[in-house]
């Protein structure tokens, strides 16, 4: 298994530019989610997905989408990026959500550094 | 949510046991403990995660508190690519699964 991957590893981006950071997992995992991680502090959730079709925000959504069209992938998408969002982003997944789903870890990607200029 | 309380900082020596600490006062009763750790330029890597028992496994143990408001977590023979900022979490049952990240212990071991 190659776990979870995302692309691209490091991205840089003029203010106003939009782009897709990519996740996938080869685990067969119902839960998908994307933190942000800026420096000196912990992950923040941004948003969530429990399985294909079903997505939802977490803490800090604002200026991100996401959709869940298969099981495997869970993209982030910033329609128009600003300097805040100038970040390392992590994609997590896990095998259930629900009741016992807290008996399973989350796997985490390698992350992407993203600079917004 | 419910928070936890870690040292900003740890520092040990190779080959001696580390115990890292953790509050959680305003635990409740289903909330779940799970410690994760991130190496430099790395995502987070599961560790361990409890209850109310206290739990081994290959990495490391975690002893909870009989009223759940700590753990701790034992590294029981610390190496070097154990310096990593570990996290204390707690994690709800209800909804979805939420991680918190606090600020975590970073954790420095010396040869």
């Amino acid at each position: 298994n190659a776990g979870v991957t995302q692309t691209p590893k490091f991205q840089v981006l003029k203010t106003g530019q939009s782009m897709t950071l990519q996740c996938a997992q080869d685990m067969n995992h119902e839960y998908m989610s994307w933190y942000r991680q800026d420096p000196g502090m912990g992950l923040r959730l941004i948003h969530y997905s429990v399985g294909a079709g079903i997505t939802d925000q977490g803490e800090v959504p604002n200026g991100y989408n996401v959709s869940r069209s298969t099981t495997e992938d869970f993209p982030l998408r910033l329609l128009s990026a600003a300097p805040s969002q100038t970040s390392v982003y992590f994609c997590a997944s896990s095998y259930s959500y629900g009741p016992g789903g807290e008996n399973y870890e989350q796997y985490f990607g390698p992350g992407t550094r993203l600079t917004v200029t | 949510d419910a928070k936890t309380t870690q040292p900003n900082s740890m520092e040990s020596n190779e080959e001696e046991p580390v115990h890292l600490p953790c509050n959680h006062s305003t635990i409740s009763g289903t909330d779940y403990i799970h410690w994760y750790r991130q190496l430099p330029s790395q995502g987070p890597e599961y560790v361990i995660h409890g209850l109310t028992s206290n739990v081994n496994n290959r990495m490391a143990s975690l002893a909870i508190a009989e009223d759940r408001k700590s753990s701790t977590l034992i590294l029981h023979r610390a190496t070097l690519r154990d310096a990593a900022v570990y996290y204390c979490i707690l994690k709800v049952i209800q909804g979805a699964q939420k991680l918190v990240f606090g600020q975590g212990t970073r954790l420095t071991i010396n040869p």
